[in-house]
């Protein structure tokens, strides 16, 4: 079947270390995104990504870094930069950019930093 | 900027109709609705573009105001299902798409037997 997997669904990390959160995509999309959800808050958009070695800043991309070398991939890393890591992390995707296209999400990455 | 959400949170007793509302400050392009249960990942529901047209399921429906850059789903003889936390998406408009959504903090919606 086709979808977004994200591992793992569970991170925990010492404050000052870097940490990878893994996404693939098997539905063929062109454009993937990550976003960070806390309490309360929405979906905060971190990056987002219309082809292959290019992306694009979103509202929140201070600390985080990311990297576009295969289509089906988009992995999102947590630079020890981010002042307040801790958050559920989401990553989707669509067959184009946001407007037209309905974004299909992944089961999210729960990171606790301590 | 960040859509409002109105209301916060609600509660339905199974068979009631319900409204949700998204309001922005800005023009926009687009309007996106998705649901989240508790912990997993968000799932869409429906999209309204601007022009008119508009793509979703058949048990759910929308309006887009896009004079008043609004839009609301309304959710009619709520089932059990229903529950969970609405999200409303916007992307803005500039005399063009500008390609990300801003969501809004989410309406939770609770229907009780």
């Amino acid at each position: 079947d086709g979808g977004i997997t994200q591992s793992p669904k569970y991170l925990f990390r010492k404050e000052g270390q870097n940490v990878t959160l893994s996404c693939e995509q098997n539905l063929n999309h062109d454009a993937m995104y990550w976003y960070r959800q806390d309490p309360g808050q929405g979906l905060r958009l971190i990056y987002y990504s219309q082809i292959v070695n290019d992306f694009q800043k979103g509202d929140i991309a201070e600390g985080y870094s990311v990297s576009r070398e295969k289509k089906e991939s988009f992995p999102l890393t947590v630079t020890s930069a981010q002042k307040n890591p801790t958050a559920f992390y989401l990553c989707a995707s669509s067959m184009g950019l946001a407007g037209s296209y309905e974004q299909y999400f992944g089961p999210g990455t729960r990171l606790t930093v301590t | 900027q960040q859509p409002v959400q109105s209301p916060q949170a609600v509660i339905l007793r199974e068979g009631e109709d319900a409204v949700i509302n998204c309001s922005s400050s800005k023009a926009l392009y687009s309007v996106h609705w998705y649901r989240q249960k508790h912990g997993e990942a968000p799932v869409f529901l429906m999209i309204l573009l601007k022009g008119g047209e508009q793509k979703g399921h058949e048990k759910i429906s929308a309006s887009f105001n896009e004079k008043k850059q609004q839009s609301s789903l309304y959710l009619t003889a709520s089932q059990l299902s229903y529950s969970g936390t609405y999200f409303c998406g916007t992307e803005e408009w500039s005399g063009a798409g500008s390609y990300q959504l801003t969501f809004g903090k989410g309406t939770k919606l609770s229907v009780i037997p």
